[in-house]
């Protein structure tokens, strides 16, 4: 089945204690993307990548660190989590950058 | 840089009503995607619309491209429970040779049965 799988899907941490959300797909799609989601803002991209070794910073991408090793892979690293980051995080892929983006079922981030 | 303005923020409806949310760029786009997300869910992507004025239907949700390209709506016809969600267009911007899409806030809609 073609999907984008993340994980943890929930994860609770405190602050200042590095986390990665790893994000998957096995759909050879060049692009992939994470998003933050926040009631009334909508989805905001944090980082995306146009293909290996290519990573661009999004709209809000403070805080944050990604790498794209693999083309599969597209891990989010934060390094020193605070409780502003709590929010809903998604990655997501797409054949090319100006296609429809396959969505991961989310990741809920709790950070205290 | 580029915004995806989309309006209403939340939509109220009796089941069987229409149902219409419009989204307008501040530039003119290449194509413009709309997706779905279901309450708990993830988006989930619907179409994408590329020419001018293009119209495209599924089922009951008719998505419509405006001339200039600058401007969207999806319209839903006699609404179900079912559709209860929120509504996401995303159009794309340049970067670096390529385009990445920016995401509207939304509109989340409502069904009363």
């Amino acid at each position: 089945e073609a999907q984008v799988t993340q994980n943890p899907r929930y994860l609770i941490t405190v602050t200042g204690k590095k986390l990665t959300v790893t994000c998957s797909q096995n759909m050879n799609h060049e692009y992939m993307s994470w998003y933050r989601q926040d009631p009334g803002l909508g989805l905001r991209q944090i980082y995306y990548s146009m293909n290996v070794e290519v990573t661009d910073k999004g709209d809000v991408p403070e805080g944050y660190k990604v790498s794209r090793k693999e083309k599969r892979n597209f891990p989010l690293i934060l390094e020193s989590p605070s409780p502003n980051q709590t929010s809903l995080y998604f990655c997501a892929s797409s054949p090319e950058g100006n296609y429809g983006y396959t969505f991961g079922s989310g990741t809920r981030l709790t950070v205290v | 840089g580029q915004q995806v303005m989309q309006i209403p923020q939340y939509q109220h409806v009796q089941e069987g009503e229409d149902f219409t949310t419009y989204c307008n760029s501040s530039t003119t786009l290449s194509n413009i995607q709309w997706y779905k997300q279901r309450p708990g869910g993830h988006p989930v992507f619907l179409i994408q619309l590329v020419k001018s004025g293009e119209v495209k239907k599924q089922k009951r949700l008719t998505f419509q491209f405006g001339e200039a390209k600058k401007n969207s709506s999806l319209h839903i016809t006699a609404t179900q429970t079912t559709d209860v969600g929120t509504y996401f267009c995303a159009g794309p911007h340049a970067s670096g040779g390529s385009y990445i899409p920016t995401f509207g806030r939304g509109t989340s809609l409502i069904v009363h049965p």
